[in-house]
């Protein structure tokens, strides 16, 4: 069983659509919840990381975590065509980072 | 904002070749990462540098090595380039205490043929 398990997608939405994107980890030590997404031939970018359970909002996106379920999840509100990119979950402590696989989302006009 | 640049976008080799690629962060980060990245396997750690002329492995650092002589620089040297080693390089930098908050650079796509 991977540490992180993502599902790979692709995520296909019309503009405006709230999006769900979603991790599932195996170790419950982690106590660090990223998001990094990631333009076509580029390096991933910080988006949003959290290190307890519930909510986290910056604008149009929230980060939720579920330690009893080992779960987390990034929301993207009124999504646009500029958030197509693949989403990174990445999970882990003070001294490691396990990164999902990342998920592809297309939102079309 | 967080600077992380990287020596080569796209870069091609022949298999047996000696490769270097190079990675500069401005943002006086202890901490400096090298991964690949390929589809369907996510980001995998190569090896990983926590202070100067130190270096710790990762999860795949066969057929690597790296070198860190100042802060500021993190290599990644592959001794004799193999076609299985085409992939996506991405380098990260991150504060020592916050190994989770890394930033990266833009990647170097490599083709070993």
């Amino acid at each position: 069983q991977k540490e992180v398990e993502q599902d790979p997608g692709p995520l296909s939405v019309p503009e405006g659509a709230i999006v769900s994107l979603n991790c599932t980890y195996s170790n419950s030590a982690f106590q660090y919840f990223m998001w990094y997404r990631q333009y076509s031939r580029k390096g991933p970018e910080l988006l949003m990381y959290t290190y307890s359970s519930g909510n986290k909002e910056d604008g149009r996106f929230t980060a939720q975590v579920d330690k009893s379920s080992k779960y987390i999840s990034l929301f993207i509100r009124d999504s646009q065509p500029s958030d197509s990119a693949t989403y990174l979950c990445a999970i882990g402590n003070t001294d490691k980072l396990i990164f999902g696989t990342g998920t592809r989302l297309q939102v079309f006009p | 904002d967080v600077k992380v640049t990287q020596s080569s976008r796209y870069l091609v080799k022949r298999t047996g070749e000696k490769v270097f690629l190079e990675c500069v962060q401005d943002m006086d980060h202890e901490n400096m990462f090298w991964y690949r990245q390929d589809p369907g396997l996510g980001l995998r750690l190569i090896y990983f540098s926590y202070d100067v002329k130190m270096k710790e492995k990762g999860d795949i650092p066969e057929g690597y090595s790296v070198s860190r002589e100042k802060k500021e620089r993190f290599s990644l040297i592959l001794e004799s380039a193999s076609t299985n080693q085409t992939s996506m390089y991405l380098c990260a930098s991150s504060p020592r205490v916050l190994t989770y908050e890394q930033y990266f650079g833009p990647g170097t796509r490599l083709t070993v043929t």
